[in-house]
């Protein structure tokens, strides 16, 4: 079955360091959807990509998806205590409908004041 | 924006009882939710999807005798720990998707998590 995988598992930094996670998937994704998880709290969607190569970004953070549509990344610029939590990115395989996501295991992003 | 609530937040039973967890999308309908098994510190398994009117699809390995899914309406998706054991113990999630925007993104909103803790 399809994997996806999420490098680093976990991120300390200092507040105003730049932060990047890394989302791998073993089969060719339709789309991929980034979340967010605060400690306690619920995923929040980020975003979403579908295209090869897209790039989309949201004031600090930058997603790109892979040109192969295998990969994705999401890049914190500057962080904040409020970027704390976990990041989740979310994989649909090209052969599904959209229907079912698979979610990496997350990277969790301390900040450091 | 889209809400979903989850009823209840937490829940304590015993051993050998059954639980039911409601998932409710408050300000659009959902044709489509999705149950997720959260264990400490990891990621999201989904367990199974609800389609409103019919059965649920289960994930593999999941038993479906044991998490009864039940999606009445377009806007409430309930699951049911049958005969629940302390390995069942673990934080319930619940996600829906806007038939509205369907066609715009495959975005899920998610309830805010049941904690259940089987004694």
């Amino acid at each position: 079955g399809q994997q996806v995988m999420q490098i680093p598992q976990y991120q300390h930094v200092q507040e105003g360091e730049d932060f990047t996670t890394y989302c791998n998937s073993s089969t060719t994704l339709s789309n991929i959807q980034w979340y967010k998880q605060r400690p306690g709290g619920h995923p929040v969607f980020l975003i979403q990509l579908v295209k090869s190569g897209e790039v989309k970004k949201q004031k600090r953070l930058t997603f790109q998806f892979g040109e192969a549509k295998k990969n994705s990344s999401l890049h914190i610029t500057a962080t904040q205590t409020t970027d704390v939590g976990t990041y989740f990115c979310a994989a649909t395989p090209r052969d599904n409908y959209g229907q079912n996501f698979v979610f990496g295991p997350g990277t969790r992003l301390s900040v450091l004041p | 924006g889209a809400v979903v609530s989850q009823h209840p937040s937490r829940v304590i039973c015993k051993s050998g009882t059954s639980v039911k967890i409601e998932c409710r999308s408050l300000d659009f309908q959902a044709t489509t939710m999705f149950w997720y098994r959260q264990f400490p510190k990891k990621s999201l398994m989904l367990m199974a999807t609800s389609n409103e009117g019919s059965k649920a699809t289960y994930e593999q390995g999941v038993e479906k005798d044991k998490f009864l899914i039940n999606h009445a309406s377009l806007t409430l998706s309930t699951l049911t720990v049958t005969s629940a054991h302390p390995e069942d113990s673990s934080f319930y999630i619940c996600s829906a998707r806007d038939v509205g925007r369907y066609n715009s993104y495959n975005e899920q909103f998610f309830g805010p998590g049941t904690r259940l803790t089987v004694l």
